[in-house]
């Protein structure tokens, strides 16, 4: 299956700065990925899918200015939480598919104080 | 509204045990996954299912797709300790791009 990458694994930041989120699929190029987000004990949530060269789609209550989303290559995609607040404080995962399977990266731990 | 109803949300067996999750919904899916995640980690790809009524064998773990395509299930036969974690499904909607989640099962074997 693809292999997908994160950067960085955890990271703490203060309330109102932004903080950006890189995702990488290492061997295989994906026109599309996709952003979650998760909360402790519950599922995962789809925030955006992003597309190469083109503008991201958010999901509904996704806000587009607070969730940069930057998809500049086939192998990278990022994910800058701006002005963030202690309520962005999750997991936030991408994910890529290639055929009907869905490979998830390992996940960014975004703490804000 | 949640597209992807799976049942149980916890569940805490003895080892040994067998034990079904399900996966329900209204819609027609393309393809479903099952997936496997540790805490603090990403969810890992354990199958795909996408004919109805489609079988799949994971060692002790069969998985069933629905004839419909609009339900699955996760059998576990003889649990283990080392079974336990958070089993989800997720699935494309028929005609959809996107991946959607159900709640989790929150899966606990005891020694």
């Amino acid at each position: 299956g693809a292999v997908v990458s994160q950067h960085p694994s955890r990271v703490i930041c203060k309330s109102g700065t932004s903080v950006k989120i890189e995702c990488r699929s290492l061997d295989f190029q994906a026109t599309t990925m996709f952003w979650y987000r998760q909360f402790p004990k519950q599922s995962l949530m789809l925030m955006a899918t992003s597309n190469e060269g083109s503008k991201a789609t958010y999901e509904q209550g996704v806000e587009k200015d607070k969730f940069l989303i930057n998809h500049a290559s086939l192998t990278l995609s990022t994910l800058t939480v701006t002005s963030a607040h202690p309520e962005d404080s999750s997991f936030y995962i991408c994910s890529v598919r290639s055929g009907h399977e869905q490979y998830f990266g390992p996940g960014t731990r975004l703490t804000v104080t | 509204t949640q597209l992807l109803e799976q049942s149980p949300q916890f569940l805490s067996i003895q080892e040994g045990e067998n034990l079904t999750v399900y996966c329900n919904s209204s819609s027609v899916f393309s393809s479903l996954q099952w997936y496997r995640q540790e805490p603090g980690e990403g969810p890992v790809l354990l199958v795909t299912v996408v004919t109805g009524g489609e079988v799949k064998k994971l060692k002790r773990l069969t998985f069933q797709f629905g004839d419909a395509r609009k339900d699955s299930s996760l059998h576990i036969t003889a649990a283990q300790t080392g079974d336990t974690g958070l089993y989800l499904c997720a699935g494309v909607i028929q005609g959809a791009q996107k991946l959607v989640f159900g709640q989790g099962t929150r899966l606990t074997i005891n020694p």
